[in-house]
């Protein structure tokens, strides 16, 4: 089992409608989560940050936590063409000599006009 | 703010060769992370430094290695080069190295073994 799983897409959305993007993860133990946007031939971009189980939103993005499902998604409203490009899950472990960030393989979003 | 910065872009080495990456982080963070990007394995951690100490490693042969300098500067190294070490090479700093640090990345070295 990876450690963070995402569905790679493409998912294909209609200008206007609402993208739901969603991660899991394995280890219970997971403190911090992460969405980075990724256009092609770019390095990623954050896009949100959570730590709190529940919903977390930043203008036409929302993030969801849930702990106990070790689930993580991620909604964009009202969706643009520029939302196209690859969406990155990423999750915090941290403690004692385990500190990194590991990514899942992420998602590719098509908004189409 | 300046943002992180990585040197050089692009990079075409031989089979054999070494390279050295570099990677300036934002101003004030203390904490560079490394990452290798490549479209079958996605993301894959490096390593970590932070106040000129290696935290965390990943699962990589010793011929990846990396430094931190006092300035929180960081060069990552790759000996004995192999095709399979094509990629982009992502760097990321964050403030502190901690549970809830956010890690902001650079854009990146692409590194091409012929």
């Amino acid at each position: 089992q990876k450690e963070v799983e995402q569905n790679s897409g493409p998912l294909s959305v209609p200008e206007g409608a609402i993208a739901s993007l969603n991660c899991t993860y394995s280890d219970r133990g997971s403190q911090s989560f992460f969405w980075y946007r990724q256009y092609s031939g770019k390095s990623p971009e954050l896009i949100m940050s959570i730590y709190s189980n529940g919903d977390k939103e930043d203008g036409r993005f929302t993030a969801q936590l849930n702990k106990a499902s070790q689930y993580v998604s991620l909604l964009i409203r009202d969706s643009q063409p520029s939302d196209s490009a690859t969406y990155l899950c990423a999750v915090g472990l941290y403690g004692g000599a385990t500190n990194k960030l590991i990514f899942g393989t992420g998602t590719l979003l098509a908004v189409q006009p | 703010k300046a943002g992180v910065t990585q040197t050089p872009r692009y990079l075409i080495k031989t089979r054999g060769q070494q390279v050295t990456l570099s990677c300036s982080p934002i101003s004030g963070h203390r904490s560079v992370s490394w990452y290798q990007q490549t479209p079958g394995q996605g993301l894959q951690f490096l390593f970590e430094y932070f106040s000129e100490t290696q935290r965390n490693k990943g699962n990589f042969p010793g011929r990846f290695s990396g430094r931190q300098f006092s300035n929180s500067r960081s060069e990552m190294n790759v000996s004995t080069l192999e095709l399979g070490d094509s990629a982009l090479y992502l760097c990321a700093s964050g403030f502190i190295a901690g549970r809830t640090d956010t890690q902001y990345f650079g854009p990146g070295t692409r590194l091409t073994v012929l």
